[in-house]
């Protein structure tokens, strides 16, 4: 089957860093997404990592390793309105996504 | 950018009636559009996938009389609920893709249903 697993809730402190992992099974892959969505709220799109490796986006980065089956979402400089679920997602050989549960993260003073 | 917008975002209604939930892409032509369910602290649910044009291709579990699926056009969706019942209550939301597969989905804002 497919699987997509990240821990349920981590907690940091406001102006640390966080790193939310990701390891994934599916049938095929063709790129891997994370989305953040705050409480009551839609998905917003993150990042997109199709080739191993280290992508930055500002205060977020996304790193691949299709190898290993393995990504992560680091948080650098972390803001109370950081406080949100992050959402990983793989697109398998269908291009269908797979979802993982995700991740509340809370940020603490 | 890539804005996808929901109408309406909050309906509550009885037991029985139906509920119309419209999906558009506002600067961008979606060939594909999805559906999904999210119950609290739970992860996306996906119900249906529709291309323009074309009927609705349903997950498993997801009764297609029950969540009717129209993609009219290039820039709407539609899913209506019939006869809801409190266990239809859930946050929908609906994203969209332009032309290609691997292209990023892009979320609406979401809808709550709340059945009495």
């Amino acid at each position: 089957g497919q699987n997509i697993d990240q821990p349920t809730e981590m907690t940091a402190t406001e102006g640390a860093i966080v790193q939310i992992n990701c390891t994934y099974q599916t049938s095929g892959f063709n790129g891997l997404f994370w989305y953040q969505q705050h409480a009551g709220e839609a998905p917003t799109f993150l990042s997109y990592n199709v080739l191993d490796g280290l992508e930055e986006k500002g205060r977020f980065s996304s790193f691949l390793s299709r190898s290993k089956g393995y990504s992560y979402l680091l948080l650098k400089e972390l803001q109370m309105k950081d406080s949100a679920s992050y959402l990983c997602a793989v697109m398998d050989s269908n291009y269908q996504l797979i979802w993982g549960a995700g991740t509340k993260l809370i940020i603490k003073p | 950018g890539a804005v996808v917008s929901q109408h309406p975002s909050w309906v509550i209604c009885k037991s029985g009636t139906s509920v119309k939930i419209e999906c558009r892409s506002l600067d961008f032509q979606a060939t594909t559009m999805f559906w999904y369910r999210q119950f609290p602290k739970k992860s996306l649910m996906l119900m249906a996938t529709s291309n323009e044009g074309s009927k609705a291709t349903y997950e498993q579990g997801v009764e297609k009389d029950k969540f009717l699926i129209n993609h009219a056009s290039l820039t709407l969706s539609t899913l209506t609920v019939t006869s809801a019942h409190p266990e239809d209550s859930s946050f929908y939301i609906c994203s969209a893709r332009r032309g290609q597969v691997s292209e990023t989905q892009y979320f609406g804002p979401g809808t709550r249903l709340l059945v009495l």
